[in-house]
């Protein structure tokens, strides 16, 4: 069965460095997404992407955060300059393009980033 | 703007005992609903969905729920717990559409007693 997957499963890293977050979306799927779960907290959407766009993102998505699809395959997050406040668990998703339905997301495993 | 509460963040059950979790939701429009589960160390699993028609929805693992709209929930339900069944899940909330980011609650964290 097709799976999202997520790589590296866990990535420390020091304050101010920056981290690429990678996922590789199921072939056929056309929608991105990434979320995060900090430690106890709900997760949280950050950003979709449709096209080779940017479709929404959340507030939490700033300047610090980018997003891209640098072949067919994979999906990469980007933070620039990580804070403490970065550490969390990064899930992806993807979904196929719908027409009338709403599109079910299948999410990867999640990257937990530490930031030290 | 949409939430979704969660009443409970951590449920505890004996196997063999009903399940229930609760959802609630606030949306300005009706609202497609979804259940999703994690197991440790694993990414969230499509529990079931309600996009429209039939209210009571079954789904994975002899999982269902239940739209009320005039109560706003989504409670979830199985009527008999089993060990394997304990988990986190998360109930989330979506305005639908060809894009439709997912708004989550905070998780229920299932623990299932021998």
């Amino acid at each position: 069965e097709p799976e999202v997957t997520q790589t590296p499963s866990h990535q420390v890293t020091q304050m101010g460095q920056e981290v690429i977050l990678r996922c590789v979306p199921i072939s056929n799927h056309l929608y991105f997404y990434w979320y995060r779960q900090i430690l106890g907290q709900k997760v949280e959407f950050l950003v979709s992407f449709y096209n080779n766009e940017i479709s929404e993102k959340s507030e939490i998505f700033d300047d610090q955060f980018s997003v891209e699809r640098p072949d067919g395959s994979n999906f990469t997050l980007k933070i620039r300059s990580t804070k403490l406040e970065d550490s969390a668990m990064y899930f992806c998703a993807s979904s196929v393009q719908g027409v009338s339905s709403y599109n079910e997301q299948f999410f990867g495993p999640g990257t937990r980033l530490t930031v030290l | 703007a949409q939430s979704v509460t969660q009443l409970g963040s951590h449920v505890s059950v004996s196997e063999g005992a009903l399940v229930l979790l609760r959802c609630n939701y606030s949306s300005s429009v009706p609202p497609y609903l979804f259940w999703y589960v994690q197991y440790p160390n694993q990414g969230l699993q499509l529990l079931l969905k309600y996009t429209t028609g039939a209210t009571l929805v079954k789904g994975i693992n002899g999982f269902e729920a239940e739209f009320k709209k005039s109560e706003t929930s989504f409670h979830l339900t199985k009527p008999s717990a089993h060990m394997s069944d304990a988990a986190e899940y998360f109930c989330a909330v979506s305005l639908g559409g060809s894009q439709g980011n997912l708004i989550f609650g905070k998780g229920t964290k299932l623990s299932v007693k021998p």
